[in-house]
């Protein structure tokens, strides 16, 4: 069965540094990978996916995402965050041969950017 | 914004009583997916439906059901309701169903409280 491991539950950080958030998966088959944010009060918006092709994503607000088959991981980075990108990052997987495509997440990564 | 609009956007509620989500999906889209969020589990999968027939279930209760109708909205019907059905409903849309690899537009979500 598929599982996605995000291994930081909170990750602090302050207003223009670098982050990286973690996101592990295990699968037996090919696999898509996505990440979304959840803005506090709000739904789940895609940042990015990976289907195929080169293993760096790149997504909306400056995000991007490697994927690494051998290590099974899917980590999303920033080079420079903003004060509004603290939200809850959350990592899915959908493989291609699920009936319907439906998204197995992770536990979430709760980015909290200080001044 | 999304496109996929769910109402009620809070719902209050004691034990025992039965509740109806909706979900409009985005226009054109032809798959609902239903997912739940609680602090204890997560984000989980419910079920999916494409062009008002069932695709794929997940860890959905017998006490729930759902259905799609011909103008493609969906309904989330949750039944006998206990304390640990609280949480937040989340509904997403997407074109197809692909076995994989399709973007999920989601909703803003229903908050459910069960007192």
């Amino acid at each position: 069965a598929q599982s996605v491991t995000q291994l930081d539950s909170q990750v602090p950080v302050f207003e223009e540094a670098p982050v990286e958030l973690r996101c592990n998966y295990s699968s037996s088959v090919s696999v898509y990978l996505f990440w979304y944010v959840q803005y506090p009060n709000q739904g789940l918006q895609l940042l990015l996916k990976y289907l195929s092709g080169s293993t760096l994503v790149k997504g909306i607000n400056g995000f991007e995402a490697e994927f690494n088959k051998s290590q099974t991981s899917f980590h999303l980075r920033k080079p420079s965050v903003h004060i509004s990108d603290t939200a809850e990052y959350f990592c899915a997987v959908s493989d291609e041969y699920n009936q319907g495509g439906k998204l197995i997440f992770g536990q979430g990564t709760e980015l909290s950017v200080k001044p | 914004d999304s496109g996929v609009t769910q109402t009620p956007k809070h719902l209050i509620t004691a034990t025992g009583q039965r509740v109806t989500l909706r979900c409009s999906p985005r226009s054109g889209d032809l798959s609902v997916y239903w997912y739940q969020q609680s602090l204890d589990q997560g984000l989980q999968f419910l079920i999916q439906y494409y062009n008002g027939e069932e695709r794929a279930k997940g860890n959905i209760l017998e006490r729930f059901s759902a259905q799609q109708f011909p103008d493609l909205h969906s309904e989330l019907n949750l039944s006998s309701l206990e304390l640990g059905d609280s949480a937040l409903y989340f509904c997403a849309s997407s074109a197809n169903v692909a076995g994989g690899g399709e973007t999920q537009y989601f909703g803003p979500g229903t908050r459910l409280l069960v007192l």
